[in-house]
């Protein structure tokens, strides 16, 4: 079965600073992934996908996320956060073969300014 | 301009009433869900749509059902409500990426 697991459920950090959101993955096959964003009611936003080759993708708003099949992980950085930045971040999953998705439990990041 | 639209944004139903919760895109995508996000739970998917009356259920479909006619519209139909689904809905279309419409509030009293 495959499942996301987003460990930490809110994180805070000083405008300016770098940021890294944690992503864990179980699946037997190499996975599509994917993160969103979710601003106050509002519907979830893609920032970016992984579906093969490079292992460090580019998103919006200066995003980019780090596949690692070792680590099972697919973590989100930013080098330099802003307080707009502030939203609920979700890591997400599809199989190879099917198109259903997984959704981890989100991260709320909170940007201090 | 790719859009998902939901409709109502807002629904105060009594419990025992039956709920429509409708969804358009504008995509032609083949596949649409239904979701339902709880704090703390994430996204729970309750139906997949894989084309016009072909629908699958996902982890959560007990007390939900749904209806596709035509490709661009998705329902989620609950017949007589009760608390427990009140929720935030959200519907989504996809051809490899998914699109999120921007959710529905749920108020079963």
């Amino acid at each position: 079965a495959q499942s996301v697991t987003q460990p930490d459920a809110r994180v805070t950090v000083s405008e300016g600073a770098s940021l890294q959101l944690r992503c864990k993955y179980s699946y037997s096959a190499t996975p599509y992934l994917f993160w969103y964003v979710q601003y106050p009611r509002q519907g979830l936003q893609l920032l970016l996908k992984y579906y093969s080759g490079d292992p460090v993708v580019q998103g919006v708003n200066s995003f980019e996320a780090e596949f690692s099949k070792s680590n099972s992980s697919f973590h989100l950085q930013k080098a330099s956060v802003h307080w707009s930045d502030s939203a609920v971040y979700f890591c997400a999953l599809r199989s190879s073969n099917t198109n259903k998705v997984v959704f981890g439990t989100g991260t709320r990041l909170q940007v201090l300014p | 301009d790719m859009k998902v639209t939901q409709m109502p944004r807002y629904l105060i139903k009594r419990m025992g009433e039956n709920v429509l919760l409708e969804c358009g895109q504008d995509m032609s995508h083949e596949t649409m869900y239904w979701y339902r996000q709880d704090p703390g739970l994430g996204l729970q998917l309750i139906y997949i749509s894989y084309d016009v009356d072909s629908n699958s259920e996902g982890d959560i479909p007990k007390g939900y059902r749904v209806s596709r006619k035509k490709r661009e519209h998705f329902s989620l139909i609950l017949d007589s409500a009760k608390t427990n689904q009140t929720s935030v809905y959200f519907c989504a279309s996809s051809q490899d990426t998914q699109y999120f419409g921007p959710g529905t509030r749920l108020l079963v009293l």
